[in-house]
């Protein structure tokens, strides 16, 4: 059975602080790995990755995907309250029978303090 | 502890035809659930709030008679696309609210022909 597991659970930090959110995996037929910040009720998109070791970058967030030791990192600098939300990693793979779909782990729920 | 499964995994209908989606919270109550549909570029829509008991609140834009909800229980919620047609097709997804967080199902990719 296709797994995501995400660590830490929850984090609280102060402002201006980098955290590193993580995220490893166990699925077949990989096909992309996708993290996602959610305030409200919509999950909102933020990076793509498919290929090893190539930095995706978005202001102060990054990431980076290792698919040999199967795990993802988001980093998030110089933090700001604004940036207190659950983060979500999912990964999309085929399933059986060829169609594709989201596998999620349970969210680091993040905490800036002013 | 908070595992929410969904069924089917994989569903291919004929155009016409209806559809349910079951989301199922396995191991603890879940007075709300929310509903999702996957768009290009890995975007997820918001189609509709499940409330246990009452009325789903849906999106603006979500057609309610098509897309039927039902939370009959604390720990079910089904979703019904009703005369599904190709444009449908998609990924639909749940997530059952613990109380602190939201977790998500495996979804159900949706084709119809």
């Amino acid at each position: 059975e296709d797994k995501v597991v995400q660590s830490p659970l929850s984090l609280v930090v102060h402002e201006g602080d980098t955290v590193t959110l993580n995220c490893s995996y166990e699925v077949t037929n990989f096909r992309s790995l996708l993290w996602y910040k959610q305030e409200k009720k919509a999950p909102t998109f933020l990076f793509m990755l498919t290929s090893s070791g190539i930095e995706k970058k978005s202001g102060r967030l990054s990431s980076i995907l290792d698919k040999k030791e199967l795990f993802s990192i988001l980093n998030i600098t110089a933090t700001q309250t604004g940036d207190s939300a659950v983060y979500l990693c999912a990964v999309d793979a085929l399933l059986r029978g060829g169609a594709d779909g989201l596998t999620f782990g349970k969210g680091t729920h993040l905490i800036i303090q002013p | 502890g908070a595992v929410v499964s969904q069924h089917p995994s994989w569903v291919i209908c004929k155009s016409g035809t209806s559809v349910k989606i079951e989301c199922r919270s396995l191991d603890f109550q879940a007075t709300t659930m929310f509903w999702y549909r996957q768009f290009p570029k890995q975007s997820l829509m918001l189609m509709a709030t499940s409330n246990e008991g009452s009325k789903a609140t849906y999106e603006q834009g979500v057609e309610k008679d098509k897309f039927l909800i039902n939370h009959a229980s604390l720990t079910l919620s089904t979703l019904t696309v009703t005369s599904a047609h190709p444009e449908d097709s998609s990924f639909y997804i749940c997530s059952a609210w613990t109380g602190t967080a939201g977790t998500f199902g495996s979804g159900t990719r949706l084709t119809v022909v």
